[in-house]
């Protein structure tokens, strides 16, 4: 594998459901992000993690749970979702002095029913 | 609040025929300004980083500028293999990304 890898690729769940989502990157970055990007609006930054360090938390319901037992692997475990939930859930990496230089995987297309 | 604001939305050109996209930004103590491309069904894809007011880069029929307000993309001879949403970024003093909407290029044959 090489690059930045998500799965699953594609998730539906019911509001009442507890599923995960699981990123991987093979670059040797230190910095994880977690995107979420809905139709008609801007990617939106959820979490940043450093040296498995969470750094950032961008104001996300708490439905929402970030997990980063090591700088390769990123998760994010969801629980209780609404309808609203429903986008492309994007996960990235980046040297930690390079942020803007990131890396993105494809992408998880969540569905909440 | 840092701002990122791309214009047009979408844009239609015929193959060859060269334009611009624009990118305008409101981004406290900017760290560098930052241009994407996403194509359908998957992430974004870096293209360039610029840090100052003049700079520019440069990458086949692409160049990326940068004054003190907005960033252009200029694509010059177009080919149907640049369609995609073009996407810019600012990023502020904490390193922290700040997205525009995007730009969806359509280059017809």
């Amino acid at each position: 594998e090489t690059g930045v890898t998500q799965t699953p690729r594609h998730l539906v769940m019911g509001m009442t459901n507890k599923k995960s989502l699981k990123c991987e990157q093979h670059l040797g970055h230190n910095a994880m992000y977690w995107y979420k990007q809905s139709a008609k609006k801007p990617l939106e930054l959820m979490f940043v993690y450093n040296f498995k360090e969470q750094t950032e938390n961008n104001s996300v319901p708490s439905r929402f749970s970030p997990e980063c037992p090591n700088s390769s692997h990123l998760f994010l475990h969801l629980h209780t979702l609404q309808p609203e939930d429903s986008a492309l859930y994007l996960c990235a990496s980046s040297h930690s002095g390079a942020a803007g230089e990131q890396y993105f995987g494809p992408g998880t297309r969540l569905t909440v029913t | 609040e840092d701002q990122v604001t791309q214009s047009p939305e979408a844009l239609r050109l015929q193959e060859g025929e060269s334009s611009s996209l624009n990118c305008s930004y409101t981004v406290s103590g900017l760290r560098g300004l930052f241009w994407y491309r996403q194509d359908p069904g998957k992430g974004p894809e870096f293209l360039f980083t610029l840090y100052s007011a003049g700079e520019e880069k440069e990458k086949e029929r692409l160049k990326a500028t940068l004054t003190k307000k907005e960033s252009f993309l200029h694509i010059t001879a177009p080919k149907p293999e640049d369609s995609a949403t073009y996407l810019c970024a600012g990023g502020n003093a904490g390193n922290m990304l700040t997205f525009g909407g995007g730009t969806r290029l359509m280059v017809k044959p």
